[in-house]
C-alpha cells in the first residue's frame, strides 16, 4: 500500500501558484519524498525529490515540514499544460526495492 | 535523445490468447521496470530488471505473466491465456542505476484490451 495520503482532486487558476499537499506521517528517516506527474495518456514524469531540505528546480519547489510528516509541491505559475495527476511517493534511498509505489494521486485541473 | 519506447501502443486481443509487449529503454540504462495501470488507479509495480536478471518479480500477479530481458536492453512482457481482467495500460520505465536517487523515465505505455 502507498505510504502517502493526497487529496483526490484540486483546481487552480491559470497563472496562479498550485500547492499540492501530501501526508506521509509514517515516513522513515532514510526515505525520500518523490513527486511524479502523469499527463493524460502519457507515462508518469519525474518532477522533484527531497529528504528534509526544501528543494527547487525548473519545474517546481518542494517544501518538507521539519518533522517530515508532510510536504507540499508548489507549481509557482500553473499553466493549462500542468493539468495532470500528481503522485507523492516515499522511497528508501539505496533500498533493496527499485520500484515506485504509487497511490491514486491528486488530479490537478488548471483552469483558464 | 530518444526516450523509452513501447510497442505496440495499443493491443486488442481475445480472451485466452497470448500477447507480447515490448519495451526499449533509454540507451545505457541498466535498470528496467514494468508497471500496470488500471483505469483511475496509479501504476502498480510488476517486475524490475537489473541488467539481464529479474531482481524483483514480486509484483507479477500470477504465473501467466512473464518478462525477459536477454541482452540487458530490450524487454518483453509476456502474458499467456489472457483474461479480461488483464486489460490495462502496461508501462515500462528505465533508470541509470538501482538506487532510489535516480529518477525513472517512463514510456507512453501499451494499452491492452482483452475482449
Amino acid at each position: 500500500d502507498a505510504k502517502t495520503t493526497q487529496p483526490p482532486s484540486m483546481d487552480c487558476a491559470e497563472g496562479r501558484a498550485a500547492n499540492l499537499p501530501c501526508n506521509h506521517s509514517t515516513i522513515s528517516g532514510n526515505e525520500y519524498v518523490y513527486w511524479y506527474r502523469q499527463i493524460h495518456s502519457q507515462g508518469p514524469q519525474y518532477i522533484i525529490h527531497g529528504l528534509k531540505n526544501n528543494e527547487t528546480n525548473e519545474m517546481a519547489s518542494l517544501i518538507i515540514t521539519e518533522d517530515r510528516k508532510s510536504s507540499t509541491l508548489i507549481l509557482p505559475h500553473a499553466t493549462l499544460r500542468d493539468t495532470a495527476v500528481y503522485y507523492c511517493i516515499v522511497r528508501v534511498y539505496g533500498g533493496s526495492q527499485g520500484n515506485l509505489i504509487f497511490g491514486k494521486g491528486t488530479k490537478l485541473s488548471v483552469k483558464p | 535523445g530518444a526516450g523509452v519506447s513501447q510497442t505496440p501502443s495499443n493491443k486488442v486481443t481475445e480472451k485466452g490468447k497470448y500477447v507480447e509487449l515490448r519495451c526499449d529503454p533509454i540507451s545505457g540504462h541498466t535498470a528496467l521496470y514494468w508497471y500496470r495501470q488500471s483505469l483511475g488507479q496509479g501504476p502498480e509495480f510488476l517486475i524490475y530488471f537489473q541488467g539481464t536478471g529479474a531482481a524483483d518479480d514480486s509484483g507479477l500477479p500470477n504465473d501467466r505473466f512473464f518478462a525477459v530481458r536477454p541482452e540487458g536492453s530490450v524487454s518483453t512482457l509476456k502474458i499467456q491465456r489472457t483474461e479480461r481482467g488483464d486489460s490495462a495500460v502496461y508501462l515500462c520505465a528505465s533508470s541509470l542505476l538501482r538506487s532510489s536517487y535516480n529518477e525513472q523515465f517512463f514510456g507512453p505505455g501499451t494499452r491492452l484490451t482483452v475482449l
